[in-house]
């Protein structure tokens, strides 16, 4: 089964310095990967994605993700958090072909500290 | 303009009503979703719709019927409200077929008393 895992449940960091959020997937064939933030009491936005190509993945709000092969690995970055990127992020990896239904991590806290 | 919306942003009901999310989109889209997540955040996929047509039906209990009335519309209706209904409801599309990203709508909290 397509699936995705987000290892750690909060991942806190100080305002200025570089945010790291971790997925790992488990698919079969090519992967789809997905990045979504919900902010407090909002729906989820879509920040990137990986279909193909580069491995760097750049996406909204100065955030870029690198997908890895050999770590089967999609993580989330960017070199400067602010405090407003404080949010809870789902990495989601699409699971059917020829449909887009995705499966989504736990999900992540980010706190960005002033 | 809001490209995925739903109605109403907060529903509290008692246990056994029936109630009803409406979910629009104005983005042309011709598969959507409702996805539930629960008070740990999780976010699980329960039904989707292509044009219509009834594609996933993941384990979700027969109280809960979605209907869509054109492609634009898919609307959640659960009958019976238990307590464990509670949780934030989205709805979302995206366009059939190729992998691109799911829009989603602002969700509905609903609170089952």
């Amino acid at each position: 089964a397509q699936s995705v895992a987000q290892p750690e449940d909060q991942v806190n960091v100080a305002e200025g310095n570089p945010l790291t959020v971790k997925c790992t997937y488990s698919v079969s064939g090519n992967p789809y990967l997905f990045w979504y933030v919900q902010y407090p009491n909002r729906g989820l936005q879509f920040l990137l994605k990986y279909i193909t190509g580069d491995n760097l993945v750049k996406g909204s709000y100065g955030f870029e993700a690198e997908f890895n092969k050999s770590q089967t690995s999609f993580h989330l970055k960017k070199p400067s958090a602010l405090v407003s990127d404080s949010a809870l992020y789902f990495c989601a990896v699409r699971v059917l072909y020829g449909n887009n239904r995705l499966a989504f991590g736990k999900g992540n806290q980010v706190v960005v500290i002033p | 303009d809001t490209a995925v919306s739903q109605t109403p942003k907060y529903l509290v009901t008692q246990m056994g009503n029936d109630k009803s999310i409406k979910c629009e989109q104005n983005l042309g889209h011709d598969t959507m979703y409702w996805y539930k997540q629960d008070s740990k955040k999780f976010l699980k996929i329960m039904f989707s719709y292509n044009n219509k047509e009834l594609i996933i039906n993941e384990t979700v209990p027969n109280r809960f019927s979605p209907k869509s009335p054109d492609k634009a519309h898919l609307n959640l209706h659960i009958n019976s409200l238990e307590l464990g209904d509670s949780a934030v409801y989205f709805c979302a599309s995206s366009i059939g077929g190729d992998p691109t990203e799911a829009f989603f709508g602002q969700g509905t909290r609903l609170t089952v008393v």
